[in-house]
């Protein structure tokens, strides 16, 4: 089956980039996916990216997809303390989602 | 337009009990999706029905069923619940032609067992 893995945590400064990491091993999905999750609430859809594209800009968002690699990555530019939540990568696969394992990201002020 | 809502919020409940989640999709959307998020193995996918069919189906027990409605609305159920059923579980609803599209979830229901 699929598997999709991502660092468990990650802390930046205020003001600076982060960038989140996820490694998949189905290379057949068409959309690649970014949730956000804050404590106590549903996943919240970032942006996503189509498989035959190698990057997505979206405001503060980028994504960078690396097929050969399997690697999807999400960039955060201006890191603010309200980014602080759990990220979720995540495939699409026929009628359902395959999640990563998430990646707490943790700003200080 | 409203997003997808979920109910109840929260809910406990104790061994052996059965319970029912409900869900609205977006309006327009057919296809609801259910997962359960546990912190031990994660966003798990549970079903998705699309038109009042069961198209696809995860992992789970015989106990985790559900249903979904002409209108679209879903609920999911749950029979003689066990502690480990203790988790959130989310909906997520899409347009639903082809599978495919992106899908739009609700805030949870967060269910405990004791």
């Amino acid at each position: 089956g699929e598997d999709v893995e991502q660092s468990l945590f990650l802390s930046v400064r205020e003001g600076d980039s982060s960038v989140i990491n996820c490694t998949y091993t189905d290379s057949s999905s068409t959309y690649l996916y970014w949730y956000k999750q804050e404590p106590g609430a549903g996943l919240q859809l970032l942006t996503y990216i189509f498989s035959n594209m190698d990057m997505k800009q979206d405001q503060r968002l980028t994504v960078l997809l690396n097929k050969k690699d399997k690697h999807l990555s999400l960039r955060i530019a201006d890191t603010q303390t309200g980014d602080s939540a759990i990220y979720f990568c995540a495939l699409r696969g026929f009628q359902k989602l395959v999640f990563g394992t998430g990646t707490r990201l943790l700003v200080s002020p | 337009k409203a997003g997808v809502t979920q109910t109840p919020r929260y809910l406990i409940k104790t061994r052996g009990q059965q319970v029912t989640l409900s869900c609205s999709p977006i309006s327009g959307h057919r296809s609801v999706s259910w997962y359960q998020q546990t912190p031990g193995q994660g966003l798990q996918f549970l079903f998705e029905y699309f038109s009042e069919t069961q198209r696809n189906k995860g992992n789970f027990p015989g106990r985790f069923s559900g249903r979904q409605f002409s209108n679209s609305r879903s609920e999911m159920n749950v029979s003689t619940l066990e502690l480990g059923d203790s988790a959130l579980y989310l909906c997520a609803s899409s347009l639903g032609g082809d599978g495919k599209e992106t899908q739009y979830f609700g805030p949870g229901t967060r269910l405990l067992v004791l």
